[in-house]
């Protein structure tokens, strides 16, 4: 069954310590993958899509990579205020719904920065 | 300004109650979602509806219904409220599908509904 797993589930780092979140996933014919952060109380917030491995992107102080089987999130010199849980999707085939897809989340990292 | 909205922010009801979230987007989007976010933060879609059709439907229990009067609104009404239900509910919108493989199927989030049934 297609899935996506993410690693570490929680990461403590200190602040200015760079470290990478971990998003695999298994799903046939990738048609992009997605990074999210949630703050405690708040929806998701869109980062990141990538779309083809060697892509890369960067936001500030994050920058997301994709590879065949994995993506990573690379967070540099990280600050108190990149405290959050940082969810991947992919969109995966829906159970209902000819040729529909659904996004299909990872259980996330939750990524605590320490002053 | 807000682009993805709920109501209400907090629901708190009895086991058997009926109750409905409503979720309005100014986005100009086609597409509205409606996730179910457990307590152990696992973020699952519900339902989605493309152009007020229902498109997805992931094996969700019959007691909830969603409604989409408009492409800006959708709408979740949940019959017969159990226990296992309390949950956060978030709607989302997009321009497009997921798996249309363009930035136009990006996802935006409103705030989220936290529903406790006692």
């Amino acid at each position: 069954e297609d899935q996506v797993t993410q690693s570490p589930e929680a990461l403590r780092l200190q602040e200015g310590e760079s470290s990478s979140l971990n998003c695999s996933y298994t799903v046939s014919g990738l048609r992009g993958l997605f990074w999210y952060r949630q703050d405690p109380g708040k929806g998701p917030e869109f980062l990141f899509t990538l779309y083809s491995a060697g892509e890369e992107k960067e936001k500030e102080r994050l920058k997301a990579t994709l590879t065949k089987k994995e993506s990573f999130l690379h967070i540099t010199a990280p600050k108190p205020e990149d405290s959050a849980t940082y969810l991947c999707a992919v969109p995966q085939r829906g159970n209902s719904g000819a040729g529909s897809y659904q996004l299909t989340f990872g259980k996330g990292t939750k990524l605590s920065v320490i002053p | 300004d807000t682009a993805v909205s709920q109501t209400p922010k907090y629901l708190v009801t009895q086991m058997g109650n009926d109750k409905s979230i409503k979720c309005e987007q100014n986005l100009g989007h086609d597409t509205m979602y409606w996730y179910k976010q457990d307590s152990k933060k696992f973020l699952k879609i519900m339902f989605s509806y493309n152009n007020k059709e229902l498109i997805i439907n992931e094996t969700v229990p019959n007691r909830f219904s969603p409604k989409s009067p408009d492409k800006a609104h959708l709408n979740l009404h949940i019959n017969s409220l159990e226990l296992g239900d309390s949950a956060v509910y978030f709607c989302a919108s997009s321009q497009a599908l997921p798996g249309d493989a363009n930035s136009q199927e990006t996802q935006y989030f409103g705030p989220g509904t936290r529903l406790l049934v006692l």
